[in-house]
């Protein structure tokens, strides 16, 4: 059962232009949401987060926005650049009681920003 | 300097033996984590552990045996190892309200 959905596997585009990555979900109890970069032989990076009560989140060149009612979430770069190629994981939060929670992740999705 | 730190990075091994993975992590961060990320590219988690005391299990064969003997350490124990296994396993660490988790850089294991 996938939670956080990717759809897209891959996404090629120009430096300097808009890198728009995409993620749905389907588990309304998601309280959180991030998104990850990760490069080859490396762990996954937290790169930028929002909170379900909020629909947009900027830091730098990267924004985050959330559309609650459509259960979606997209991820912002402009302007992209080369050293912005990775693998791009969206992720949510799940909180239970007694405080712990747990991190749900997407399939991922390759990023490739051609110079 | 490595914040969250695991070894071996690579493991090849036969089926049927027994391995560990250790991670440490040096951040004072009061949970760790173990993930899965299979050949399917999912990043899964398997375990959560808060200050030595397990808090999240996720259904893994009891195969697998992590232990923190303090909370700066979480080592993944496997048994008898099946083909299966072969997957990049991922340690990460949070602290109590801040939701960016430090993963380390991966173990990859490969049973042959």
């Amino acid at each position: 059962d996938q939670q956080v959905k990717q759809n897209s596997p891959s996404l090629s585009v120009q430096e300097g232009r808009i890198s728009i990555l995409n993620c749905d979900y389907t588990n309304s109890m998601f309280d959180y949401f991030l998104w990850y970069k990760k490069y080859p032989a490396e762990g996954p990076t937290f790169l930028i987060s929002i909170s379900s009560i909020k629909d947009k989140n900027e830091d730098g060149r990267f924004t985050v926005f959330l559309n609650k009612s459509a259960k979606h979430l997209s991820l912002h770069i402009v302007p992209s650049q080369p050293g912005d190629s990775a693998v791009y994981f969206c992720a949510a939060i799940i909180a239970f009681q007694g405080g712990s929670e747990k991190l749900v992740f997407g399939k991922g999705m390759k990023l490739t920003v051609n110079p | 300097d490595t914040a969250v730190s695991q070894t071996p990075k690579y493991l090849v091994t036969q089926m049927g033996n027994d391995k560990s993975i250790k991670c440490e992590q040096n951040l004072g961060h009061d949970t760790m984590y173990w993930y899965k990320q299979d050949s399917k590219k999912f990043l899964k988690i398997m375990f959560s552990y808060n200050n030595k005391e397990l808090i999240i299990n996720e259904t893994v064969p009891n195969r697998f045996s992590p232990k923190s003997p303090d909370k700066a350490h979480l080592n993944l124990h496997i048994n008898s190892l099946e083909l299966g296994d072969s997957a990049v396993y991922f340690c990460a660490s949070s602290h109590a309200g801040v939701h960016g988790y430090t993963f380390g850089s991966g173990t990859r294991l490969t049973v042959v």
